[in-house]
């Protein structure tokens, strides 16, 4: 069985730091690009990053280049998402999900992890 | 960057109506289409992907067509489970999200 889990989330003040990660398992990790998906309260979704299967390739959504970071380690089935210079606008849930193909749709999502960005 | 618009951001309807979404794309993406089901507190959840086609144990009643810009997203009869909000997602070129639709009781 598929299954995500996110940890890291919670309450950051304004310029802070975060690092988020999603451990995998119950498929072969190293074979699938993954994603990173946000949510903020009441909003829509929004594809926030994505990473090829081997690392090599990191595509991010324009409004958050150079604050975010997306990596992984195919050892420990482990993605993350490196948050720099929150803002009160990044607080949201982030979900990781696991593309079907390359940078295609998304059959599995974890619970999802809440960021809070507040004073 | 490739736009997702989608029609109606919310709905009301009943039991056994049929439900209609459009989702329109601001440049072609073939049929590389997906629409999504979350309900309140959790994840999406994946009902169909290339525009047409059910993942595996989705309910025959949804249904979705559509190539290039235009896509329709389709409830025969909605049931009490299908309250929720649905999203399409073009993956052309990695993954823009729709605004969502809310399904919600009339």
């Amino acid at each position: 069985e598929v299954q995500l889990v996110e940890s890291g989330g919670g309450l950051v003040q304004p310029g802070g730091s975060l690092r988020l990660s999603c451990a995998a398992s119950g498929f072969t990790f190293s074979n699938y690009w993954m994603t990173w998906v946000r949510q903020a309260p009441g909003q829509g979704l929004e594809w926030v990053a994505t990473i090829k299967e081997d690392g090599s390739n990191k595509y991010y959504v324009d409004s958050l280049k150079g604050r975010f970071t997306i990596s992984r380690d195919n050892a420990k089935n482990s993605v993350y998402l490196q948050m720099n210079s929150l803002r009160v606008e990044d607080t949201a849930v982030y979900y990781c999900a696991r593309d079907y193909g390359s940078g295609s749709y998304y059959a599995f999502w974890g619970q999802g992890t809440l960021v809070t960005v507040s004073s | 960057d490739i736009q997702m618009t989608q029609s109606p951001s919310t709905l009301s309807a009943s039991v056994g109506d049929r439900v209609t979404i459009t989702c329109r794309a601001s440049q072609s993406i073939s049929s590389l289409l997906a629409w999504y089901q979350q309900k309140p507190g959790k994840a999406p959840k994946l009902l169909i992907f290339r525009a047409s086609i059910l993942e595996s144990g989705v309910p025959s009643r949804f249904s979705g067509s559509g190539s290039g810009t235009e896509f329709i997203f389709t409830i025969s009869s909605l049931q009490p489970d299908d309250f929720a909000t649905y999203y399409c997602q073009q993956y052309i070129a990695l993954g823009t999200f729709g605004q969502g639709t809310k399904v919600e009781i009339k």
